[in-house]
């Protein structure tokens, strides 16, 4: 079985312009999770989608959004970008909604200059 | 909201030895404890989980046990091999699938 796949893998982006990242998840799978990466923040929870609808959100300002298609797929966007905005992307798949087993991609490394 | 403490941030150990890493959470609803490797250029791996209803669970070389009173839980490494030398993460969940991290304990195993 496939595991979860994150398009791009790497990004240069410039300060103000914006991104969207792709996810793809387990086949079968429903909910999708986004987790920022920094060597200083560590891991931290961005949102959850669960059949197309956001179920929880992170203390993160609204520039980050996200949304989930009926094939479970899902984006992220990251508008006006900062310096800071700089991490590792990371997206978990899950067969359900409730304290299921989590499997991450790869992650999408985002610079942003 | 939750927050989850890690330690040790850096284990070194000989081959073969055991390692333990402990985590503690805040929050007494939190009731499903992850664990993650990652390897460099890697996402996250589980290798291993436990809810709040079991106070250890095993999986070959690897166990992880939780005292909910004390609300700490811990991951034991037997017999570690060099391939154990990785990043691990602790984690723990309230509701859905939101996890809340610990700060990841950069583990090297010494041939």
């Amino acid at each position: 079985k496939a595991g979860v796949t994150q398009t791009p893998r790497y990004l240069i982006k410039t300060r103000g312009q914006q991104v969207t990242l792709s996810c793809s998840p387990i086949s079968g799978h429903r909910s999708v999770s986004w987790y920022q990466q920094t060597p200083g923040q560590g891991l931290q929870f961005l949102f959850e989608y669960f059949s197309e609808t956001q179920r929880n959100k992170g203390n993160f300002p609204g520039r980050f959004s996200g949304r989930q298609f009926s094939n479970s797929r899902s984006e992220m966007n990251v508008s006006t970008l900062e310096l800071g905005d700089s991490a590792l992307y990371l997206c978990a798949s899950s067969l359900r909604g409730q304290h299921y087993e989590q499997y991450f991609g790869p992650g999408t490394r985002l610079t942003v200059t | 909201g939750e927050n989850v403490e890690q330690h040790p941030s850096t284990l070194s150990v000989q081959e073969g030895d055991s390692a333990v890493i402990k985590c503690t959470y805040s929050d007494s609803a939190s009731n499903y404890f992850p664990w993650y490797k990652q390897e460099l250029g890697k996402g996250p791996q589980l290798i291993i989980d436990i809810r709040s209803n079991v106070g250890e669970k095993k999986d070959q070389r690897i166990a992880v046990t939780l005292n909910k009173t004390a609300k700490h839980f811990s991951l034991h490494i037997t017999e570690t091999q060099p391939e154990d030398s990785a990043v691990y993460f602790c984690a723990a969940s309230l509701t859905g699938n939101q996890f809340y991290f610990g700060t990841g304990t950069s583990l090297t195993v010494i041939p």
